[in-house]
């Protein structure tokens, strides 16, 4: 397992805009996942995206995934107060069993102004 | 809600005692992962378990020891304690064994350690 790079680390809007943040990784992967933290609260899980897949939607999120630049990009659109919450990638890679651990890097604080 | 839970939420103690922490997995899943979250160190993997079985190992110190028991609840045991363990610890889980399965976070125990 690998450690995902988020950027940028704080990210202000105001409500109603959209938030991009970023992620990059150094090795090959499977899969790469999204997850958001409301402070001190638990991960909740937002999107997967395989390798083979370039782009992926989920309601209000689009990620994509550039496997050549080792990087995706997670999308917020029409912002939301809730959306206020730190943001995790985490990039898995290698065989099954034994390597679905999770590592998070630092993650980017995202704030929604209202 | 993600269907894992953890007890207690909060626990106050002092340095050098005993603490045992408790999850209980999402009904079906076999593996139960612990991280531990801190101010200093980020979010990190501390260990895996799948059906009973450690499968993976992270972080984890020595003075920490960890079990899943028959019926699939894990225990995560500190001792002694000392100041820098004060963090919050969660649990997950998922069914066990692939990439790309999710894994869906408990709310935590926040630890505090005087």
């Amino acid at each position: 397992s690998q450690q995902g790079e988020e950027d940028p680390q704080a990210l202000s809007i105001q409500e109603g805009e959209n938030a991009t943040m970023n992620c990059s990784y150094k090795t090959s992967i499977n899969n790469l996942q999204w997850y958001r933290q409301n402070s001190g609260r638990g991960l909740v899980h937002l999107i997967l995206i395989r390798s083979n897949e370039r782009e992926k939607h989920s309601g209000r999120l689009r990620v994509t995934l550039d496997t050549s630049k080792k990087s995706s990009s997670l999308l917020i659109t029409a912002s939301r107060a809730a959306d206020t919450a730190s943001y995790f990638c985490a990039p898995r890679g290698g065989s099954n069993f034994g390597n679905e651990k999770l590592t998070f890097g630092t993650g980017t604080r995202l704030t929604i102004i209202p | 809600d993600s269907g894992v839970t953890q007890t207690p939420k909060h626990l106050i103690t002092a340095t050098g005692q005993r603490v045992t922490l408790r999850c209980s997995p999402r009904s079906g899943d076999l593996s139960v992962y612990w991280y531990q979250q801190s101010l200093d160190q980020g979010l990190q993997f501390l260990i895996q378990y799948y059906n009973g079985e450690e499968r993976a190992k992270g972080n984890i110190l020595e003075r920490f020891s960890a079990q899943q028991f028959p019926d699939l609840h894990s225990e995560l045991n500190l001792s002694p304690l000392e100041l820098g363990d004060s963090a919050l610890y969660f649990c997950a889980s998922s069914v066990g064994g692939q990439l790309q399965e999710t894994q869906y976070f408990g709310p935590g125990t926040r630890l505090l350690v005087l």
